[in-house]
């Protein structure tokens, strides 16, 4: 079993629809969550970190279930510019980046 | 400011060539990562220093991998007798501080080993 597994995609939808994407975790002493972003053939960069009590950023939510190992990432009111692979990432007691494998969506006009 | 840079940003090497890949991270960041990209995948970490010294290499895939950081600045990862399967993205990340903090990534070098 992978350490970090996401849902598979790819998502494509209409612009201004919700989506939503999982993740679980299969370490369970993992410390750090985080959704990194990755446009086509660029290198990744950090959305949001994810927190026990659920974080906000704008259209962003990031929700975090230790006892189930599970993350999640909600994209509202999606845009154009949201098309882009989002991966799912964990952090241990070390310094070690773990990533899923990621979920590819496609915003439509 | 300038973030981390990487180069070259493309690399075609034949089977069994050497290649050396260069990491610039962002200036004054302690630690300096290196994961390796295939095709349709996540990010996998290779090896990880703290200024100069290398204290992880364990994801590293044999010992034809070798990476070194003298000066606790640059970057260099080294392959040996390139294979095919060694083709991917290589991505270079750097964070203030020991260990933890953001990791932030630079453009990557794209290897193909023909």
């Amino acid at each position: 079993r992978k350490e970090v597994e996401q849902d598979p995609g790819p998502f494509n939808v209409p612009e201004g629809a919700t989506v939503a994407f999982n993740c679980t975790y299969s370490n369970s002493a993992s410390q750090s969550f985080f959704w990194y972003r990755q446009d086509c053939r660029k290198e990744p960069k950090l959305l949001m970190s994810v927190y026990s009590s659920g974080n906000e950023d704008g259209r962003f939510t990031a929700q975090l279930n230790r006892a189930s190992q599970y993350i999640s990432l909600l994209i509202r009111d999606s845009k154009l510019s949201d098309s882009a692979t989002y991966l799912c990432v964990v952090r241990g007691s070390n310094y070690k980046l773990t990533f899923g494998k990621g979920t590819l969506l496609t915003v439509n006009p | 400011g300038a973030g981390v840079s990487q180069s070259p940003r493309y690399k075609v090497a034949k089977r069994g060539q050497d290649v050396a890949l260069r990491c610039d991270p962002i200036s004054g960041h302690v630690s300096l990562f290196w994961y390796q990209q295939a095709l349709g995948q996540g990010p996998e970490f290779l090896t990880y220093f703290q200024n100069e010294a290398q204290l992880d290499k364990s994801g590293l895939p044999s010992d034809r991998f070798f990476a070194e950081r003298p000066e606790g600045s640059v970057s260099t990862l080294k392959i040996q007798r390139t294979q095919q399967e060694d083709s991917a993205v290589y991505l270079c990340a750097s964070s203030l501080v020991q260990g933890g903090g953001t990791q932030y990534f630079g453009p990557g070098t794209r290897l193909l080993v023909l």
